[in-house]
């Protein structure tokens, strides 16, 4: 079954430091991959994607992830948070064939950032 | 402005009594889907849309109904709600299906007594 997970539920930072969030997914097939961000009481907004090519891609707000195919995995990574990073982080798939529009999310990781 | 609405905002019903909760998108994108948002496990598809009159069912279809008469507009209808039902809901759409941006409404709030 196709499905994805983020290793980490709640992350506490405090400002300025580095930000690694896991994310690993089960899919036997091509897939698309994303990272969404809901800062709270707002709608989720695309933070990077990838769909093909360097698989280092960078996205909005100093954001960036990395895909490894042979891991399965799509970490998303910050080298110094701000406050105003505080948000829930959805890492997501969507499949190359079939309905092709789906986001298969993860569990989502719950980020507070103290200042 | 390019965005997608969704009406209302928030909800709070009783068990069986039908609703409506309405999405309309302005970027005359193709595909279009609802997703629920429970605590725990992200978001998942209940219902999508490949473009007018062409819809199928998501992940986590049981007890809701779509139609897509119009481009823009794709209701997501509740014939008799249930207290699992309860949940935050997203509409969201794209232009095409495939390697597209989803661009995602405000939310939903339903609370279903």
């Amino acid at each position: 079954a196709q499905s994805v997970s983020q290793h980490n539920h709640h992350v506490i930072l405090s400002e300025a430091a580095s930000l690694e969030l896991g994310c690993n997914y089960s899919y036997g097939g091509t897939v698309n991959l994303f990272w969404y961000v809901q800062y709270p009481g707002q709608h989720l907004q695309l933070l990077l994607k990838y769909f093909s090519g360097d698989p280092l891609v960078k996205g909005i707000k100093g954001f960036e992830a990395e895909f490894i195919k042979s891991k399965f995995s799509f970490n998303l990574r910050k080298p110094s948070v701000q406050w105003s990073d505080t948000a829930e982080y959805f890492c997501a798939v969507s499949p190359l064939s079939g309905n092709t529009g789906k986001l298969i999310f993860g569990q989502g990781t719950t980020l507070q950032v103290k200042p | 402005e390019a965005q997608v609405t969704q009406n209302p905002r928030y909800l709070i019903t009783v068990t069986g009594k039908k609703l409506t909760v309405t999405c309309s998108q302005n970027m005359n994108h193709e595909y279009m889907s609802w997703y629920r948002q429970d605590p725990g496990l992200g978001l998942r598809q209940i219902y999508y849309s490949m473009n007018v009159e062409v819809t199928d069912k998501g992940d986590v279809p049981e007890g809701y109904k779509v139609s897509r008469k119009e481009k823009r507009n794709f209701p997501l209808i509740l014939e008799s709600p249930s207290p699992n039902q309860t949940s935050l809901y997203f509409c969201a759409s794209s232009l095409r299906p495939g390697p597209y941006e989803q661009y995602f409404g405000p939310g939903t709030r339903l609370t279903v007594t």
